[in-house]
């Protein structure tokens, strides 16, 4: 089925390093959201973009929805070791009422 | 947002018994809830959409006679595995708004 394209898979940084990843794909979406998932847990919401250029943060994170509706990317300032988990990036197409495609994931680990 | 829970957080049960996993919307009366299955390793992939009072839609390729789903009110949805097999092994995931999810059940056929 449909997917995003998320990259990079998996990254291993330092403490106090930002982070970058991205998510793209062939279809327009509506709605691009970004999660971070704990070992045997749900995953949980980091951030909601719902409009093309939209800039948003949360906290150390920002994350923004690409103009071309096609692209979304997470950043992680100044990392720390509570960081660690994989990433997710999620989109809604028009009229899915609810149906999120999901990336494969980015595996961060922070080493202090 | 949507404060989500499942019951059980893990089962452990033989093949060809049926298992059920309970997904229920603590703040929020949901008339659609989605469900997801995650394999180790891999990514969150849909299931089908819960539909209440009514029929689910399932995603191509997975069996709706297997996978049975009933959504009974707007606070809860059932998805019972029948006969199951250890490739049914994976964490399902359940979300009561399509934003927010639950903490997963882990499901182990041996």
């Amino acid at each position: 089925g449909q997917q995003l394209n998320q990259s990079p898979q998996s990254m291993f940084i330092q403490e106090g390093e930002d982070v970058s990843m991205n998510c793209t794909s062939s279809s327009i979406f509506n709605t691009w959201l970004w999660y971070k998932q704990d070992p045997g847990e749900g995953p949980v919401l980091l951030i909601a973009l719902y409009k093309a250029g939209e800039l948003t943060s949360n906290g150390r994170l920002t994350a923004q929805f690409g103009i071309t509706r096609k692209d979304s990317f997470l950043n992680i300032s100044a990392s720390i070791p509570s960081d660690v988990g994989i990433y997710f990036c999620a989109g809604r197409g028009s009229g899915n009422t609810g149906k999120l495609i999901f990336g494969q994931g980015t595996t961060l680990q922070v080493k202090p | 947002g949507a404060v989500v829970s499942q019951h059980p957080s893990w089962v452990i049960c033989k093949s060809g018994t049926s298992v059920k996993i309970e997904c229920r919307s603590l703040d929020f009366q949901a008339t659609t809830m989605f469900w997801y299955r995650q394999f180790p390793k891999q990514s969150l992939m849909l299931m089908a959409t819960s539909n209440e009072g009514s029929k689910a839609t399932y995603e191509q390729g997975v069996e709706k006679d297997k996978f049975l789903i009933n959504h009974a009110s707007l606070t809860l949805s059932t998805l019972t595995v029948t006969s199951a097999h250890p490739e049914d092994s994976s964490f399902y995931i359940c979300s009561c708004d399509g934003q927010y999810f639950g903490p997963g059940t882990r499901l182990t056929v041996t």
